[in-house]
């Protein structure tokens, strides 16, 4: 099993581009989730899903879009990048909520 | 929504000591507690956890312990040893959503 996989592992934007990053798991896990790691600021959670179909709003979600047609897959979109969204993005899969979370490698994203 | 406060943001200890940290949380409702560390460039990693009906907690040298009156729980890794130096965060899961605390740097001095 490759486990959760992101793509790119590193990008660079201009302000106003838009980019997807991807994300894709192979443990048959119904909740994912994308999270933005900041210097001193820990994990902040910006979109969930928690089956094919249905997701939901994190904590910072504003400027990010997501979906989740498939169980496997969860991209996260940049609209209009800004510097602000410079950041390392994890998406992390678990069988639900309660259970282990599993990183995938991050994504280094900077944005000038 | 959820708040989750970790303390301390840093914490230094001699190899072989005790190391603690410390979390708070702000739901009552909150119902899953797990500990990810995190190593220099890589990924977090769970290390343990605790549900909500369950006070405290044992993997060999790590420990969780949990309050639901105070809403607070805390890590206590016994025996420290070089390779626990990294970033540890703690969460608590609300409806669905994980909320992490903005994790410790702890440093084992050898």
């Amino acid at each position: 099993n490759a486990g959760v996989t992101q793509t790119p592992k590193f990008q660079v934007l201009k302000t106003g581009q838009s980019m997807t990053l991807q994300c894709a798991q192979d443990m048959n896990h119904e909740y994912m989730s994308w999270y933005r790691q900041d210097p001193g600021m820990g994990l902040r959670l910006i979109h969930y899903s928690v089956g094919a179909g249905i997701t939901d709003q994190g904590e910072v979600p504003n400027g990010y879009n997501v979906s989740r047609s498939t169980t496997e897959d969860f991209p996260l979109r940049l609209l209009s990048a800004a510097p602000s969204q410079t950041s390392v993005y994890f998406c992390a899969s678990s069988r639900t909520e309660w259970n282990e979370q599993f990183f995938g490698p991050g994504t280094r994203l900077t944005v000038l | 929504g959820e708040n989750v406060e970790q303390h301390p943001s840093t914490l230094s200890v001699q190899e072989g000591d005790s190391a603690v940290i410390k979390c708070t949380y702000s739901d009552s409702a909150s119902n899953y507690f797990p500990w990810y560390k995190q190593e220099l460039g890589k990924r977090p990693q769970l290390i343990i956890d605790i549900r909500s009906n369950v006070g405290e907690k044992k993997d060999q040298r790590i420990a969780v312990t949990l309050n639901k009156t105070a809403k607070h729980f805390s890590l206590h890794i016994t025996e420290t040893q070089p390779e626990d130096s990294a970033v540890y965060f703690c969460a608590a899961s609300l409806s669905y959503k994980l909320i992490f605390g903005s994790g410790t740097r702890l440093l084992v001095r050898p």
